[in-house]
């Protein structure tokens, strides 16, 4: 099994361009999750989905899009990209979001750099 | 919003001395878990806490949930180089509302 799995690894970007940030996992799980890590700071929880057919806002959902578009995949879509949102984002699954053990499996990440 | 602060930022420690990194919430929490991420890498589950009170261990490592579960503790026995990394906590306030918040972390950095 690989887990979680996201590509792009890395990806640079010219202010105003756009571009889609790919999640894709194997282990069956109903929740998935995309967060922004920005260095010397904790996660920040961007956009989650609690089941296939679902998402809903987090924490810092500004200039994001997502969608999942079956139980294995959910992308995060920039549509006009901003030097703020350089960073490195990951990509998350649990089994179910809401029962008491919530273990949440992250994937390698992607480095966002944008100019 | 709900926020879950974490202290210290930053530890360096020599080999072999112990570590502690603390996170508190204003408010009571439903659970709280625990994640490690080393350098370059992503983070990776290492345990959650659910019981007002409760402790447990993983061979060096130590978590602790306060009895208001407001707060929690993980403590390093003895580290090791391959202790190096991030540690982060993330809340959860309330199990229907499913997501966890995380600290910032607390990063740790070992002195051969």
């Amino acid at each position: 099994n690989a887990g979680v799995t996201q590509t792009p690894k890395f990806q640079v970007l010219k202010t105003g361009q756009s571009m889609t940030l790919q999640c894709a996992q194997d282990m069956n799980h109903n929740s998935m999750y995309w967060y922004r890590q920005d260095p010397g700071m904790g996660l920040r929880l961007i956009y989650y989905s609690a089941s296939e057919g679902t998402t809903d806002k987090g924490e810092v959902p500004n200039g994001y899009n997502v969608s999942r578009l079956n139980k294995r995949e959910f992308s995060l879509r920039l549509e006009s990209a901003a030097p703020s949102q350089t960073s490195v984002y990951f990509c998350a699954s649990s089994s179910w979001l809401f029962v008491d053990y919530n273990e949440q499996f992250f994937g390698p990440g992607t480095r966002l750099t944008v100019l | 919003g709900q926020q879950v602060m974490q202290i210290p930022q930053y530890q360096h420690v020599q080999e072999g001395e112990d570590f502690t990194t603390y996170c508190n919430s204003s408010t009571t929490l439903s659970n709280i878990q625990w994640y490690k991420q080393r350098p370059g890498g992503h983070p990776v589950f290492l345990i959650q806490l659910v019981k007002s009170g409760e402790v447990k261990k993983q061979k060096r490592l130590t978590f602790q949930f306060g009895e208001a579960k407001k707060n929690s503790s993980l403590h390093i026995t003895a580290t090791q180089t391959t202790d190096v990394g991030t540690y982060f906590c993330a809340g959860r306030y309330n199990t229907n509302a499913g997501k966890s918040t995380f600290g910032d972390g607390t990063t740790l950095t070992v002195k051969p």
